[in-house]
């Protein structure tokens, strides 16, 4: 029970359609996080939010779409996907951003067709 | 800049056997370093993590310990069981780095009975 919930835990997707991932953190942290994981890649960080405010972009391209409405959710909006996107979006959330333990979701699993 | 080398995998082991995942680690300051396990359909745990040199990490018999002189932080346990299976990740964080996780690319462990 890691207090970081994703919605859906599996997606599969056209390459025109538009969706999105959730995520909600109950553990009252202030920074949030979206992570790509790739097969054999190292963990890719795509986004860093700080008290709502977004501090960090990977260079991610513009088909990824981050949205922090509060501090305790956190959005990954998905359009014009491309089939190299398929991967394991996990989000993640710490206390604050400096040097702090961060507690990942069970990822979402996606597939683009 | 900052990075994580962690051995390859995968790697095999019957239960019982002592385990050890080599990880390695370039910094331009101070990190905190981590270990992160990742069950099959999960996202990733922190396992044990260290903040300073010598410091030794250590949860569900799995230990260790930040080497500055060697810039290492191996992960050892002296017997492992059948639910040890998992990835494992070694990943460092920096202050000057905003807290961006730097991680390696995971190891697989199987324990077979």
């Amino acid at each position: 029970e890691t207090g970081v919930t994703q919605t859906p835990r599996h997606l599969v997707m056209g390459m025109t359609n538009k969706k999105s991932l959730k995520c909600e953190q109950h553990l009252g942290h202030n920074a949030m996080y979206w992570y790509k994981q790739s097969a054999k890649k190292p963990l890719e960080l795509m986004f860093v939010y700080n008290f709502k405010e977004q501090t960090e972009n990977n260079s991610v391209p513009s088909r990824f779409s981050p949205e922090c409405p509060n501090s305790s959710h956190l959005f990954l909006h998905l359009h014009t996907l491309q089939p190299e996107d398929s991967a394991l979006y996990l989000c993640a959330s710490s206390q604050f951003v400096v040097q702090e333990t961060q507690y990942f979701g069970p990822g979402t699993r996606l597939l683009v067709l | 800049g900052n990075s994580v080398t962690q051995m390859e995998g995968p790697v095999t082991l019957s239960e019982e056997a002592f385990l050890t995942i080599n990880c390695t680690y370039t910094a331009t300051g101070y990190p905190s370093l981590f270990w992160y396990v990742q069950y099959p359909g999960e996202g990733l745990q922190l396992l044990l993590k260290a903040t300073k040199a010598d410091d030794k990490g250590s949860n569900k018999g799995f230990e260790a310990t930040y080497r500055k002189e060697t810039t290492s932080f191996h992960l050892e346990k002296g017997s492992v069981q059948v639910s040890d299976s998992a990835v494992y990740f070694c990943a460092l964080s920096e202050r000057n780095t905003g807290n961006q996780f730097y991680f390696g690319t995971g190891t697989s462990l199987t324990v077979i009975p």
